[in-house]
């Protein structure tokens, strides 16, 4: 089952404007990821976030948890064509087995027009 | 450092075959995971392997199996394979140490192989 919302599910943008994506969840979490995926390749991992930190920068990219919220956004500034992919956040959490499992969402597609 | 390996890249397989899929881990990485990538359900985790034992298993049918092996690689294998099954498989290893709570658990995933059964 998918845990995590990506919001909105397609984002067209002009090239130098910003994006924002959100990501909701249900349960509780060790850490949320974002992956970046080019035309159904592999996933890129973009940026981990632990429970217990609130903002996370890498380069363009401004990672935001709200765990009050259950909720994630990803900012991406002064994007660029080369940013034209799906976005996908999951969440992170250790099962009592000891087994640590990702959960992802659906992902926001994100188009950027040079 | 050589990212995961998946391989092959592309297989097409006729219903009721069977295929095996095989995953490279990144060198020193004990935990594989495989996930199932289709339009309509998205990623759907498999299972997870960490030291040859299988320590989670998602919501599939038994046909979906795997391994994994003393240098950590891994295969999946599908049997009696239905036109559904056709995805993007997906393998991701990560750095986990067993024991430990690491919160620091970042999964990179290979390219994926994509399977059509027709």
């Amino acid at each position: 089952s998918q845990q995590g919302e990506e919001d909105p599910q397609a984002l067209s943008i002009q090239e130098g404007e910003n994006a924002t994506m959100n990501c909701s969840y249900k349960t509780s979490i060790n850490n949320l990821q974002w992956y970046r995926q080019n035309s159904g390749r592999g996933l890129v991992h973009l940026i981990l976030i632990r429970s217990n930190e609130r903002e996370k920068h890498s380069g363009r990219l401004r990672v935001t948890l709200d765990t009050s919220k259950k909720s994630s956004s990803l900012l991406i500034t002064a994007s660029r064509a080369a940013d034209t992919a799906s976005y996908f956040c999951a969440t992170g959490a250790y099962s009592g087995a000891g087994s640590y499992q990702l959960t992802f969402g659906k992902g926001t597609k994100l188009s950027v027009i040079p | 450092k050589a990212g995961v390996t998946q391989t092959p890249r592309y297989l097409i397989k006729t219903r009721g075959q069977q295929v095996t899929l095989s995953c490279s881990p990144i060198s020193g990485h004990r935990s594989v995971s495989w996930y199932q990538q289709t339009p309509g359900q998205g990623l759907q985790f498999l299972f997870e392997y960490f030291s040859e034992t299988q320590r989670n298993k998602g919501n599939f049918p038994g046909r979906f199996s795997g391994r994994q092996f003393s240098n950590s690689r891994s295969e999946m294998n599908v049997s009696t394979l239905e036109l559904g099954d056709s995805a993007l498989y997906l393998c991701a290893s990560s750095l986990d140490r067993q024991g430990a709570l690491s919160m620091n658990t970042e999964a990179f995933f290979g390219q994926g192989t994509r399977l059509t059964v027709v």
